[in-house]
């Protein structure tokens, strides 16, 4: 079936320095690729999203970038602080939008100050 | 607005007994979708409802689950005869219209199961 493989599952960085978390998908015809953090015992937020249609987005000191060939997309998130501290899913939707989304298994991010 | 409601927030059962989980959508959202979160794991998507119909229930286990979005009232979830393994946290998600970009999260049920 299909499936979404995220990595890593955990990451420790400084604060100040920046993490990519990087995810490869399965089906063809996914064309949305949200991003969500979660706290510990806290909902799932969006945090950004991408279409299929751009390679690139970007909202402060967050970004992704999708790679719509070797179907893979990446968060990354420059100047780390603590309060980044938490898991993040990626997932991408399974034939097109109108579909459901398939999450990744999470990568837990530990900024240390 | 008060986001996504879900109820109860912890909900324990014994083996064998039933639970119902209450998702209540965002004002003016008619799409409600539900997931299931096991320790450790990522969401795995379980059904999407709009009012009164299931449109997608390919991630619902075959028996003991249902799902529900009447008209009036909140969706529920309902388990019958509930195992050990049932034991997760179960997350819906409402959105205005079926583009995942504008589904929003509750808080999320925690049932576990002894």
């Amino acid at each position: 079936g299909e499936n979404v493989e995220q990595h890593p599952s955990t990451l420790s960085v400084q604060e100040g320095d920046s993490a990519v978390i990087k995810c490869t998908y399965s089906d063809s015809a996914s064309n949305y690729f949200p991003w969500y953090k979660q706290e510990l015992g806290k909902r799932p937020q969006l945090i950004i999203d991408i279409r299929s249609n751009v390679g690139e987005k970007k909202d402060q000191r967050i970004a992704v970038t999708l790679n719509k060939t070797a179907k893979h997309f990446s968060l990354h998130i420059t100047e780390t602080q603590p309060e980044d501290s938490a898991v993040y899913f990626c997932a991408a939707s399974i034939g097109g939008s109108q579909g459901n989304l398939i999450f990744g298994k999470g990568t837990k991010l530990s900024v240390k100050p | 607005n008060a986001g996504v409601m879900q109820n109860p927030r912890h909900l324990v059962r014994r083996r064998g007994q039933e639970a119902r989980l209450r998702c209540s959508p965002m004002k003016g959202h008619s799409h409600v979708y539900w997931y299931r979160q096991l320790p450790e794991e990522g969401l795995k998507f379980m059904v999407y409802l709009q009012k009164e119909n299931i449109i997608d229930e390919s991630g619902m286990p075959k028996e003991r689950f249902s799902a529900e979005f009447p008209k009036e009232g909140p969706s529920i979830l309902r388990i019958q005869q509930v195992v050990r393994g049932d034991s997760a946290a179960y997350f819906c998600a409402s959105s205005p219209t079926s583009d995942r970009a504008e589904a929003f999260f509750g808080q999320g049920t925690r049932l576990t199961v002894v």
